[in-house]
């Protein structure tokens, strides 16, 4: 069973750095994209960037390059996106979604993980 | 980059039918897959319709999905709706590189 499974909730003060992770299992992590999605309070989907950890070839939203750094660590299955310098505004949900290929349906999500980040 | 646009909300009767649209700012909708996500809330999204036509397996039959060149756009048809059909359904596409995700449409089901 393909299963992607995000870190849990994280509570931080604004200028903390922050590392979120996505375990994948069930398939060949290192065949399928995975990409990160963030979700703010009461608002819709924008996709941050993704990352194919085959080749850690590694693309960005315009919105997001340089705000934040996806990774993947193929050895341990398990995609990373973090943080630097968290603002209040990064308070958000963020997913993980597996894509077969560029272009693709997102077609397994993570469970998301809630980011509060208040002073 | 383009920008995919939704109406922001449509409701609609239970065993009726709707349509969710999706215009497509600049560029073909036709240059790349469309793909549709129902989003209940306090869960993540799952796909509805990908590639512009296409059901999941364990999607049922009454969700069906095009694109018309002429506007532009992707639609979502829902028939038969149920109570439970009741979410938020997102278009998403991909240009140069970039995933782009449309506004969200909340469907309301009374």
């Amino acid at each position: 069973e393909v299963q992607l499974v995000q870190s849990g909730a994280e509570v931080k003060k604004p200028g903390e750095s922050l590392k979120i992770s996505c375990k994948g299992s069930g398939y060949s992590f290192t065949s399928y994209w995975i990409g990160w999605v963030r979700q703010m309070p009461g608002k819709g989907l924008e996709w941050m960037g993704i990352i194919y950890p085959g080749d850690s070839d590694t693309r960005y939203s315009p919105s997001f390059q340089g705000q934040v750094t996806i990774s993947a660590d193929k050895s341990i299955s398990t995609a990373y996106l973090q943080w630097s310098s968290l603002k209040a505004s990064d308070t958000a949900m963020y997913y993980c979604a597996r894509e077969v290929a560029l272009g693709e349906d997102f077609d397994y999500w993570g469970q998301g993980t809630l980011v509060t980040v208040s002073s | 980059n383009f920008m995919l646009t939704q109406p922001h909300s449509v409701s609609e009767s239970p065993g009726k039918t709707v349509t969710i649209s999706c215009t497509r700012s600049s560029g073909s909708i036709a240059s790349n897959y469309v793909q549709w996500y129902q989003q209940r809330p306090g869960s993540a999204p799952t796909t509805v319709i990908y590639e512009d036509n296409q059901r999941p397996s364990g999607v049922p039959d009454r969700f069906s999905g095009s694109i018309d060149s002429s506007s532009n756009s992707a639609s979502l048809t829902i028939s038969g709706l149920k109570t439970e059909d009741e979410a938020d359904y997102y278009c998403q596409s991909y240009d140069s590189s970039n995933v782009v995700f449309g506004g969200g449409t909340k469907l309301t089901v009374l």
